[in-house]
């Protein structure tokens, strides 16, 4: 069935660098795109969104590029530092399926210091 | 902090048992998801609750059960219980009941079937 994936399991950074984590999607009725975060024994925590009508969205450190002509999705991390390690989920909606998330498998980021 | 709560945070079942866990939502969110993680997996979706009724389910068997109640909190009833059930269950909540808003993820209980 489609689902979404990722490229890379893991990532290992130097603190201080830029990050960047990938994320493939299959269905193309996919309109709503979010990215979480999950540290050990935590919840997914809510990083950012993007609705199928934007191709970039920013927030505080973080930028979502969304590129709907390859079915593919980025996280850019900037100025990565030890408190982002941690897997991190891409997931996608489709808006007549009502609010389910359909999640990848993960990518494990390892900041370096 | 997301204020959506989650007890109990560990459970030790044996196979054939009956659990109920249970979340609280996030103020103001009068939407539910329930979510299943299997250990270095993403989050699996089992159903959601909107309004006190199912909105919506994922690929999973009936012995998966559920409720809502008046205050949006809600509870994961999952009976006969298997080994694989062994995972993380996460609910999330929103606002946006059908529509597509953000979900708010509380910290999950961690079940273990032996």
């Amino acid at each position: 069935g489609e689902s979404v994936g990722l490229h890379l399991p893991t990532l290992s950074v130097q603190e201080g660098d830029n990050s960047i984590i990938n994320c493939a999607y299959s269905n193309s009725a996919s309109d709503y795109f979010i990215w979480y975060k999950q540290e050990s024994g935590k919840g997914p925590q809510f990083i950012i969104d993007i609705r199928s009508n934007m191709d970039k969205r920013q927030g505080q450190r973080v930028t979502v590029l969304l590129n709907k002509t390859v079915k593919h999705l980025s996280l850019q991390i900037a100025a990565t530092q030890p408190g982002d390690s941690a897997v991190y989920f891409c997931a996608e909606n489709i808006n007549n399926a009502g609010n389910m998330l359909t999640f990848g498998g993960g990518t494990r980021l390892m900041v370096k210091p | 902090e997301t204020g959506v709560t989650q007890s109990p945070t560990h459970l030790i079942k044996t196979r054939g048992q009956q659990v109920t866990l249970r979340c609280s939502s996030q103020s103001g969110h009068n939407t539910v998801s329930w979510y299943q993680q299997a250990l270095g997996q993403g989050p699996q979706f089992i159903f959601q609750y909107y309004r006190e009724e199912e909105n919506g389910r994922g690929n999973f068997p009936p012995r998966f059960s559920g409720l809502q109640f008046p205050n949006y909190s809600s509870e994961l009833n999952v009976n006969a219980l298997e080994l694989d059930d062994s995972a993380l269950y996460l609910c999330a909540s929103s606002s946006g009941g059908v529509k597509q808003e953000t979900q708010y993820f509380g910290p999950g209980t961690r079940l273990l079937v032996l």
